[in-house]
């Protein structure tokens, strides 16, 4: 089964930009799935923020505004997330996920914090 | 984007009771609906795949049902493990949604 990890800075600055990666071990990146980023506010539901497969070829959420980039490396087996601009309403649990529709395997997830 | 709203939003059940929590699509969606449980400090777990297959390694008690617009995630002979939220999610367009959540506490 696919395990995945996030890492990152957990506190970033307001206006600030926001950088995850997600690590991949037990398939390839190059595997036949979509790789996915879903956050969730503290004390609130889930959010899908973006997907790449590992063409390159990527989906993000309309509501993040072209606040979102999320890219692959395919040498290092992960992918990445980095979200511009950010607020306090950025505050949340990010996790990374894969599945072709649904997510199958997830993250633990990492709590990112907005705050100066 | 496709809306997806649950009801209830929280219920509070016994032991070995059966519950049905119910999760309605704004728009068709054929059988891309997904059901998820997730407990209090972990990642959402998958349950249920396009309506009605159940995951790998979920507990029979689990089991799904329905198509275009209204969708059903039903748990028989509910367990003190399975309080936890619990929620639904489309794949039939983007981006994809979930519903707000259904929250169960075991009495």
């Amino acid at each position: 089964q696919v395990q995945l990890q996030e890492s990152g800075p957990r506190l970033v600055k307001p206006s600030g930009t926001l950088s995850l990666t997600c690590t991949v071990s037990g398939d390839s990146i190059r595997s036949s799935t979509w790789w996915s980023w879903v956050r969730q506010p503290p004390g609130k539901g889930l959010e899908w923020i973006g997907e790449i497969y590992h063409t390159g070829t990527t989906s993000h959420n309309p509501s993040l505004k072209n606040r979102v980039t999320i890219s692959v490396d395919d040498s290092k087996n992960l992918f990445s997330l980095s979200l511009s601009s950010v607020t306090a309403a950025d505050t949340a649990v990010y996790y990374c996920a894969s599945g072709l529709q649904w997510f199958g395997s997830w993250g633990q997830g990492t709590l990112v914090t907005v705050s100066s | 984007e496709i809306v997806l709203t649950q009801s209830p939003d929280f219920q509070s059940v016994t032991p070995k009771e059966k519950v049905t929590i119910t999760c309605r699509a704004s728009q068709t969606i054929g059988i891309a609906l997904h059901w998820y449980q997730q407990k209090p400090d972990q990642s959402p777990k998958l349950l249920i795949r396009h309506a009605s297959q159940s995951f790998s390694g979920v507990p029979s008690r689990f089991s799904g049902s329905g198509s275009g617009t209204d969708f059903t995630l039903t748990i028989n002979s509910l367990e003190a493990e399975d309080a936890a939220t619990y929620y639904c999610h489309q794949s039939s367009d983007l981006p994809h949604t979930f519903g707000q959540g259904t929250k169960l506490e075991i009495k």
